[in-house]
C-alpha cells in the first residue's frame, strides 16, 4: 500500500462549480501535511498548508481528518485557471524534512 | 522571494554516459532534495543532504550519486546513463525547519538515448 494515497483523476469540472477531493495516508504518525499545485511540465509549488482546525485561502478549502487519516481539498466557484495537478504532501516529525508525495489528482475545468 | 535553478531544462544524453545535474538555491537553505517524476509513480526522493558534505539516501538511490561541496549547490550524478533513468529530475530546498515547505527547481527532462 503506497504510504500516500490519491485518485488520479481527472476531475472533468464545469467552470463555476465545486469540486473536492481526498487523500489518505498510512502512517498515523504524520505531523504536517500540503497540498501543491502542479501545472503541467512545471515544477510543483505550495498551494496551501493544512492545519488540523482546517483552513481556507480564498476558494479553496483544506481539512484533515486524523481519526480516519485524510486530508481533502474542495475548490469552489471553479475557474478554468485551476486546470491543473494537485498533488498531497505528508511529512513525519521522524523523517525531519522528507515530504511524502501523492501521485497526484488531475482536475480539468471546462467551459 | 526564494529561488532554485537548476543548470538545464532539457537534457539529451546516450546510455553510459555521465551525467551532472545542477541545483543551486539563493536562500542560505540546509536541506536539498533530489526527485525524480514519472507517469502513475509520482514524486519519489532520490538523495537529500542536511548540510554541506552530508548526504542521505532516498527511496531510490541505486544508479545515482551526489555532492553537496557548498552550502547553495547540491549535484545530481548518474554515473552511467541508462534508458530508465529517462525522467523528469526535480531539485528542491527547505530552511531547516521542520514542517516547512519545499521550494521546487524548474526541472530536468532527461531523455536517455
Amino acid at each position: 500500500r503506497k504510504e500516500v494515497e490519491q485518485d488520479p483523476g481527472p476531475f472533468n469540472v464545469p467552470e463555476g462549480a465545486t469540486v473536492a477531493f481526498n487523500c489518505t495516508y498510512s502512517n498515523s504518525a504524520s505531523q504536517s501535511f500540503f497540498w501543491y499545485r502542479q501545472d503541467c511540465r512545471k515544477e510543483p509549488k505550495l498551494l496551501m498548508s493544512v492545519y488540523s482546525s482546517g483552513n481556507e485561502d480564498g476558494r479553496f478549502t483544506a481539512q484533515l481528518n486524523r481519526a480516519s487519516q485524510y486530508i481533502s481539498l474542495l475548490i469552489r466557484d471553479s475557474k478554468l485557471s485551476d486546470s491543473a495537478t494537485y498533488l498531497c504532501v505528508v511529512n513525519k516529525k521522524a523523517a525531519g524534512n522528507k515530504l511524502t508525495f501523492g501521485g497526484g489528482t488531475r482536475v480539468l475545468v471546462k467551459p | 522571494d526564494v529561488k532554485v535553478t537548476q543548470s538545464s531544462r532539457y537534457l539529451v544524453k546516450r546510455t553510459g554516459e555521465k551525467v551532472f545535474l545542477e541545483c543551486v538555491q539563493d536562500m542560505d537553505h540546509e536541506n536539498m532534495f533530489w526527485y525524480r517524476q514519472d507517469p502513475g509513480l509520482g514524486l519519489r526522493l532520490i538523495y537529500f543532504s542536511y548540510d554541506v558534505k552530508m548526504k542521505e539516501k532516498g527511496d531510490i538511490p541505486e544508479g545515482y550519486s551526489v555532492s553537496r561541496e557548498k552550502k547553495e549547490r547540491f549535484s545530481l550524478i548518474l554515473e552511467s546513463a541508462s534508458t530508465n533513468q529517462t525522467s523528469m529530475y526535480l531539485c528542491a530546498s527547505i530552511p531547516g525547519l521542520v514542517g516547512e515547505t519545499q521550494y521546487f527547481g524548474p526541472g530536468t527532462r532527461l531523455l536517455v538515448l
